[in-house]
């Protein structure tokens, strides 16, 4: 089965920062590879697929790169409304595992 | 709008059997692939399975294979996930969710809100 691992597992930022997230696989999945957002008690939401390419609604804020065994997400000006729990999750093969969850925490 | 409506909370007592249900609505049911994803309290997502509603193929997580399944009637477009003996540590929120595909990548596009399942004696 792929591990999926991310980076940090939590982070602290103010409104208006430049938030990066990793994400890596235990091997190549090409870019198959998705992030969600989840806010506390509401269900997971899907921000971008294919690695890079944002989901329908979603803010262009939000940006995903890479290929292979490593991906980023970047929120390029972290917004109120941005501070959740991120899951990037891979889908190249099954079982199609998630990662662990980065929060990101106002400063 | 593609819809997802999942069956209220339980609560169980360990040993018990449950089925919850999610309820499609606003596309073609028998197209997309269902998938149950697992939450225990604070922790993170797991994957737990997946069914193909067209020919009720079904995939299971090693993690999960042999204690849940999932299942679809597919005259009222809706999905199961059923248990028939729970343990304690089934509690956790479950979330049924829609795989769709674009350029031969899949992904989780629409969520259902979640049902919570509580198990104790």
């Amino acid at each position: 089965d792929i591990q999926m691992t991310q980076s940090p597992s939590s982070l602290s930022a103010s409104v208006g920062d430049r938030v990066a997230i990793t994400c890596r696989a235990s091997q190549s999945i090409n870019s198959h590879l998705n992030w969600y957002q989840q806010k506390l008690g509401k269900a997971p939401r899907l921000l971008i697929y294919a690695a890079a390419s944002l989901q329908t609604g979603v803010p262009s804020r939000f940006s995903g790169s890479g290929s292979g065994t490593d991906f980023t997400l970047i929120i390029s000006s972290l917004q109120p409304e941005d501070f959740a729990t991120y899951y990037c999750q891979q889908s190249y093969s099954v079982p199609p595992a998630f990662g662990q969850g980065t929060r990101v925490e106002i400063k | 709008e593609v819809q997802l409506l999942q069956s209220g909370a339980e609560v169980k007592k360990p040993g018990e059997s449950l089925r919850i249900s999610c309820k499609t609505s606003g596309y073609t049911f028998t197209n997309y692939w269902i998938n149950w994803v697992r939450q225990m309290p604070g922790k993170g997502l797991e994957w737990m399975g997946r069914i193909d509603p067209r020919a009720s193929s079904t995939n299971y997580s090693p993690s999960f294979r042999g204690h849940v399944t999932v299942s679809v009637d597919k005259s009222i477009t809706t999905a199961y996930l059923q248990w028939t003996s729970l343990k304690a540590s089934d509690t956790a929120m479950y979330f049924c969710v829609r795989l769709r595909s674009v350029a031969g990548v899949p992904f989780f596009d629409s969520w259902g809100l979640g049902t919570l399942v509580i198990v104790s004696s």
